[in-house]
């Protein structure tokens, strides 16, 4: 079975400080993981995936996160925040079982608010 | 490049009247879609899933049901709706043998039923 924590329900930072949204996961078999982020009223966008290849994972508008798997983290970070960036961030872990809804599982997701 | 299209964007419907929502993707073929809704403060839930015309998984035992009458089309559908389906409903799709593979989502229909 698979679970994910997304350790904080609101971050807030400053425009230009950086960013930290906290993902730990629970995971029997090598998990792919990902990150999404929802603007308001908006779907949801891929921001970056993991998929047993490099550890530091890059992605879209500035974002990166690193898999630690002794730690069973995924942790997203920016190094500065654009006001832009506020929105839901969700972390999503799943596992090549073979087949199954169950295979895919979303963390309750972290409000960014980004003070001026 | 491939698209995904929700419509209607926003829906105010009286409890037990109908609904339909569609979803249709485009560039790829054979796509895996899904339904998800999801809930005020609360995260996604799955409700459908399906790997191909006519196949359709259900997660969640609700007065909803779906179709997939076309390979890239995906309809959402209630004889009765219910308070409780309100919601921001999104649909999705993948690629893949598994579906466990990367989802891209479409922009969401708000349903606010009254």
């Amino acid at each position: 079975a698979q679970s994910v924590t997304q350790l904080d329900s609101h971050v807030s930072v400053s425009e230009g400080t950086p960013v930290l949204l906290r993902c730990n996961y629970s995971s029997s078999y090598s998990p792919s993981l990902f990150w999404y982020v929802q603007h308001p009223n908006k779907g949801l966008q891929l921001l970056l995936k993991y998929t047993s290849a490099a550890t530091l994972v890059k992605g879209i508008n500035g974002f990166e996160a690193e898999f630690k798997k002794s730690e069973t983290s995924f942790h997203l970070t920016k190094p500065s925040a654009h006001m832009s960036d506020a929105a839901e961030y969700f972390c999503v872990v799943s596992e090549r079982t073979g087949g199954g809804a169950d295979g895919l599982t979303f963390g309750k997701g972290t409000h960014l608010i980004i003070q001026p | 490049s491939q698209t995904i299209h929700q419509w209607p964007a926003t829906l105010v419907q009286p409890v037990g009247s109908p609904l339909s929502l569609e979803c249709t993707v485009e560039g790829t073929s054979n796509p895996n879609l899904y339904w998800y809704r999801q809930a005020a403060g609360r995260g996604l839930q799955l409700l459908f899933y399906s790997v191909g015309i006519g196949q359709i998984s259900s997660e969640v035992p609700q007065n909803l049901s779906a179709s997939r009458p076309q390979d890239r089309q995906f309809i959402l559908s209630s004889k009765k709706l219910l308070l409780s389906d309100s919601g921001f409903y999104l649909c999705a799709w993948s690629v893949g043998q598994f579906i466990t593979d990367t989802q891209y989502f479409g922009p969401g229909t708000r349903l606010t039923v009254l």
